[in-house]
């Protein structure tokens, strides 16, 4: 069976410095994958998407960046962190095979200071 | 563009009585609709889906949803709610030839014993 792992679980990282974002997926190949950012706790922002390696997409410009380095591999990235960047990021594959549903890690909650 | 909205930032019930949570959705072309399900600082799970055929689908945990074409409208239901269905519900869009979901804003279910 196919599972979706990301790392870390929580984050508190200053403003101005560095991130990475880690989500990885077992059990399956070449799946698409997916950046969003949940703020509040309500809705979800999709960041970026990716169909295969080096591969990325992105839906809104912003202070982020992603990459796929690795088949089931998807990383998110920022030079410099802001205050907005804080929010819950999750990580999602969606079977190439199958492109209706999307299946979601765990989550990072990443808390700017 | 596709888009997708949930009326209600909350819906109570009380527990063994029928539950609905409203979702209505705008695309172009022949939509492919999800419900998913939220609970405190986790990932998000799929719940069912409307590709074709029957409108009404069941899902997980004894969920349906109703696809009405004609109201643009998907709301999922549940004939006896549980207390442990307490939790945050999104509803989501996929149009024909995207890969990616456009997510509602979500609703609240709280379900009282």
């Amino acid at each position: 069976s196919q599972t979706i792992h990301q790392w870390p679980a929580t984050l508190v990282q200053p403003v101005g410095s560095p991130l990475s974002l880690e989500c990885t997926v077992e059990g399956t190949s070449n799946p698409n994958l997916y950046w969003y950012r949940q703020a509040a706790g309500r809705g979800l922002q999709l960041l970026f998407y990716s169909v295969g390696i080096g591969q990325i997409s992105s839906e809104v410009p912003q202070n982020l960046s992603a990459s796929r380095p690795q088949d089931r591999q998807f990383i998110l990235s920022s030079k410099k962190l802001l205050l907005s960047d804080s929010g819950f990021y999750l990580c999602a594959w969606g079977a190439v095979s199958l492109p209706y549903e999307q299946y979601f890690g765990p989550g990072t909650r990443l808390t700017v200071t | 563009a596709q888009s997708v909205a949930q009326p209600e930032d909350q819906v109570n019930v009380a527990e063994g009585n029928p539950l609905t949570v409203k979702c209505t959705y705008s695309v172009s072309g022949n939509p492919y609709l999800f419900w998913y399900v939220q609970y405190p600082n986790r990932g998000l799970q799929f719940l069912l889906k409307y590709i074709t055929g029957d409108n009404l689908v069941k899902g997980s945990y004894g969920f349906e949803a109703e696809f009405n074409k004609s109201q643009t409208s998907f709301h999922l239901k549940k004939p006896s709610a549980l207390v442990s269905d307490s939790a945050l519900y999104f509803c989501a869009v996929r149009e024909e030839g995207r890969r990616a979901l456009t997510f509602g804003s979500g609703t609240r279910l709280q379900v009282q014993p």
